[in-house]
């Protein structure tokens, strides 16, 4: 029974360049959430998404930052022209479902973003 | 104020003994409450969630919740040198799906 993969473990990137981030939440869950934890800080929510749709983004840095959950295949968590300060640990985590209270988030083992 | 609030610690604890870790959050409308452990370079482990008021057990682990005091705590009993880790509280956000993590407090267990 796997649990929630995100790929690539680990990716280095030099300033300018664009970062992909992908993750596949774990079977049966398709509910999909993104989180940040800079080094010495906590974990922040970044983004929401359901299958096709973004649900709540408010989380989301406005520039460069931009997330999809398609149809088929992973959630991509994407960071265009990335700074040093993007230099992170990006989780995912997913759900069976949303609304109710009752709903527990798995995380996945992450990616860590180094920016060069 | 933070929304919420964890104890940095370090906490050290000797092997056998109770640890209590606690917590404090801003938002009167949360409803779910979560508590996580992180190992060092790990990513986040569910090991609780807590609902209602009072107490809920599960094996080791008891979390205690008091909305009105807008509070929740961890107790780990029998603490064995494996629960070193970080704590991480995590109420859900009123109304909607996002989790608000603390900064964690640091345990160590000594053997």
């Amino acid at each position: 029974n796997a649990g929630v993969m995100q790929n690539p473990r680990h990716l280095v990137r030099r300033r300018g360049q664009e970062a992909r981030l992908r993750c596949s939440p774990m079977k049966g869950h398709s509910h999909v959430y993104w989180y940040r934890q800079l080094p010495e800080e906590g974990l922040k929510f970044m983004v929401y998404l359901q299958k096709e749709n973004i649900i709540d983004e408010s989380g989301m840095p406005k520039e460069r930052f931009s997330a999809e959950f398609p149809k088929e295949g992973p959630s991509i968590l994407r960071i265009q022209q990335v700074v040093r300060g993007d230099s992170a640990a990006y989780f995912c985590a997913s759900s069976p479902r949303g609304g109710p209270s009752y709903n527990e988030q798995f995380f996945g083992p992450g990616t860590r973003l180094t920016v060069l | 104020q933070k929304e919420v609030e964890q104890n940095s610690g370090p906490l050290s604890v000797p092997e056998g003994a109770i640890a209590s870790l606690n917590c404090t959050y801003s938002d009167r409308v949360s409803q779910s409450f979560f508590w996580y452990r992180q190992y060092s370079g790990k990513s986040p482990e569910l090991i609780m969630s807590i609902y209602s008021n009072g107490d809920k057990e599960d094996g080791r682990f008891t979390a205690q919740l008091n909305k009105a005091s807008q509070y929740v705590s961890l107790l780990i009993r029998d603490s064995q040198p494996s629960d070193s880790a970080t704590y991480l509280c995590a109420p859900r956000k009123g109304g909607s799906e996002k989790l608000v993590f603390g900064k964690g407090t640091k345990l160590t267990v000594n053997p």
